[in-house]
């Protein structure tokens, strides 16, 4: 069984600090990676995709992929009470396509 | 209208009953899926279709059925439902260059299993 790991948090970061998201996963083949953000009681929203070594940055996000490690990572700068929220991990399969997920990680910013 | 429409956006039903989530889109992607949440267990995958005619079992297909009415449509049913059955349900699309652009997710259907 394919996995992705994510540490489900909560974690709490105050007004203006760096949140640090992590996800793990146990594909080696894997080459598309994807965070998406959760409301409460909302559909999940993309905010960044990666799928090649190193960092990509938009805005105040950046996502960090490191697929020797099988490590992809979320940073979120000067982080708002308004990105307090799950965050997703998704891994697409190599073999069709489909994203599997990881549990999410439940974000707090703290004013 | 939004891009996944997902219907009912919420149910209860009683144990035993069959019931159907409906899922339609206007994107015109070839690609659907069905997906559950349950707390501190992220998304899992029910059943996916790459197209009308082909539809595959997720990880966790057992107790569900799907139907791929048309490309726009793509319908999930228990056909008893029980009570760990309730979750929230997701409907996704995405195109076959899934790579770059992730999925279109519905808003969801909140199924309560009594």
């Amino acid at each position: 069984q394919k996995e992705v790991e994510q540490n489900s948090g909560p974690l709490s970061v105050p007004e203006g600090a760096i949140a640090s998201l992590n996800c793990t996963y146990s594909d080696r083949g894997s080459q598309s990676f994807f965070w998406y953000r959760q409301y409460s009681g909302k559909s999940p929203e993309l905010i960044m995709f990666i799928y090649s070594n190193g960092d990509k940055e938009d805005g105040r996000f950046t996502a960090q992929l490191n697929k020797a490690s099988q490590y992809v990572s979320l940073l979120i700068r000067d982080s708002q009470p308004s990105d307090s929220a799950t965050y997703l991990c998704a891994v697409r399969d190599n073999q069709g396509g489909k994203l599997i997920f990881g549990q999410g990680t439940e974000l707090s910013v703290k004013p | 209208d939004a891009d996944v429409t997902q219907t009912p956006r919420n149910r209860i039903t009683k144990t035993g009953k069959r019931i159907m989530l409906e899922c339609s889109q206007t994107k015109g992607h070839d690609r659907m899926y069905w997906y559950r949440q349950d707390p501190g267990l992220g998304l899992r995958l029910i059943y996916y279709s790459f197209d009308v005619k082909d539809i595959n079992k997720g990880e966790i297909s057992d107790g569900y059925s799907v139907s791929r009415q048309a490309q726009a449509k793509f319908s999930l049913s228990l056909e008893s439902a029980i009570p760990n059955q309730t979750a929230l349900y997701f409907c996704a699309t995405s195109d076959f260059d899934g790579v770059n652009h992730g999925y279109t997710f519905g808003s969801g259907t909140r199924l309560t299993v009594v």
